[in-house]
């Protein structure tokens, strides 16, 4: 079936700092690949995507490539902020049936300090 | 546009007790989705609906977990006897009439479910 693996946090970094969280998936198929992130005491919400091999999805300063040959979506941001402390969630999109669904990761913390 | 709105947004009840989650999706999304978030672990697909059609349920307890979509607009998500092991956030997404490989979801902030 379909899985995703992502780096285990927290991951702890000072403001400015580059960011790697790794994310890599077993799917059959093409599935469309997330990000998702979830700041605290809110839901889930779509940081960025990418539907195909070799696209790159980007949004607020994070991005993250398709990468079909490595299976992996790794989400990077060159200059993290405090206020990108969150648990970020790495998801792909496949069919089953009629049904079409995310698979999540367990979820990387982030903590950014001044 | 408003959000999807879930209610309570948390919630405390003893074992063998019964409790019910509402979502009201946002407007005119067809697809509705309930996730269960256990703490330090990713959201797992309870159940979708398509209009008020289940199209998987897979993963659901289906012995005490049970939901319902009438007229295709609002779900309950109803766990009956609760256990221990169910303390966790539920989740409710929805989103527009499904595109292949295209698939965002639109999620609430989620029900705080402690069972005691």
């Amino acid at each position: 079936g379909n899985s995703v693996t992502q780096m285990e946090g927290p991951v702890t970094l000072s403001e400015e700092a580059f960011l790697t969280i790794n994310c890599t998936y077993t799917a059959t198929g093409y599935p469309s690949l997330f990000w998702y992130v979830q700041y605290p005491g809110e839901g889930l919400q779509l940081l960025l995507k990418a539907t195909k091999a070799d696209d790159k999805g980007s949004n607020k300063g994070f991005e993250a490539t398709y990468r079909k040959e490595t299976t992996s979506f790794h989400l990077e941001k060159g200059s993290v902020q405090v206020s990108d402390s969150a648990v970020y969630f790495c998801a792909l999109s496949g069919r089953t049936g009629t049904a079409s669904k995310l698979t999540f990761g367990t979820g990387t913390r982030l903590q950014v300090t001044l | 546009e408003a959000g999807v709105a879930q209610s309570p947004r948390y919630k405390i009840i003893e074992k063998r007790q019964s409790v019910a989650f509402w979502c009201n999706p946002i407007s005119g999304h067809a697809t509705l989705y309930w996730y269960q978030q256990i703490l330090g672990q990713g959201p797992k697909l309870l159940i979708q609906f398509q209009n008020n059609g289940v199209v998987d349920d897979s993963q659901l307890p289906k012995d005490r977990f049970s939901a319902e979509r009438l007229k295709g607009v609002d779900s309950t998500l109803k766990i009956q006897p609760a256990k221990l092991e169910d303390s966790a956030v539920y989740l409710c997404a929805s989103s527009p009439r499904q595109v292949v490989g295209l698939h965002e979801q639109y999620f609430g902030p989620g029900t705080r479910l402690t069972v005691t």
